[in-house]
């Protein structure tokens, strides 16, 4: 199917532990973003990437790694999950020169 | 980075017409406005861009005055659906992190 999708949808995890969220669109956009939005907040900009192999960090990036290996993938792994990082997490990708930009419907990841 | 400044939140009644105004004194000349709404455990959704004047879709309009220091989303005859949060933003369309750089946004609350 076409589109931004987001796995797992759901995540509970333990303090400590190594968690990779993923992302996965279809469409060939250079560009794509990682976004945390906690209760009642707006989405703040850990990495985003604009091509393959090309990543960059953003607002919030402590915590995170981000990889780009291919176009269509772009994969957020929490290396030790701290109970500060439980949000939602959204991905979206957007063409070079476009005009708007498509998001996951989100991963809602809670550390225990 | 052009920072955006809108109201926290906004109180409405179906049938109304509803105007959200973002300041953005700082956005440069090469720098467009976009506007993208949000219902909860959603990602956003893109309404609407502008770069000058008025532009207008089925969804909303945009004014943006001749100094582009601010910008209003203006929903006709809002409905209950379109209680969400909106998400101005501004950024030059070409690079992909300064046009997806989300501020707090405005919760609007359509009520019967």
């Amino acid at each position: 199917d076409a589109g931004i999708t987001q796995s797992p949808r759901y995540k509970i995890t333990e303090t400590g532990r190594q968690v990779t969220l993923m992302c996965h669109q279809t469409w060939s956009h250079s560009y794509m973003f990682w976004y945390r939005q906690d209760l009642g907040h707006g989405l703040r900009l850990i990495y985003y990437s604009a091509a393959a192999d090309i990543t960059d960090k953003g607002e919030v990036p402590d915590g995170y790694v981000v990889s780009r290996s291919k176009t269509e993938n772009f994969p957020l792994t929490l290396e030790s999950a701290t109970r500060s990082q439980t949000s939602v997490y959204f991905c979206a990708s957007k063409g070079r020169g476009a005009t708007e930009a498509f998001f996951g419907q989100g991963t809602r990841l809670t550390v225990v | 980075l052009a920072k955006t400044t809108q109201p926290i939140s906004m109180d409405s009644y179906e049938g109304q017409e509803v105007n959200i105004t973002c300041s953005h004194n700082n956005i440069a000349t090469n720098d467009y406005i976009t506007w993208y709404q949000q219902f909860p455990s959603q990602g956003p959704r893109f309404i609407i861009q502008g770069y000058k004047t008025k532009v207008t879709n089925e969804v909303a309009s945009l004014f943006i005055p001749a100094d582009r220091k601010s910008s209003t989303l203006s929903l006709p005859r809002v409905s209950l659906s379109d209680t969400a949060v909106y998400y101005c933003l501004v950024g030059d369309r070409g690079t992909g992190r300064r046009a997806l750089t989300f501020g707090s946004g405005t919760r609007l609350q359509v009520q019967p």
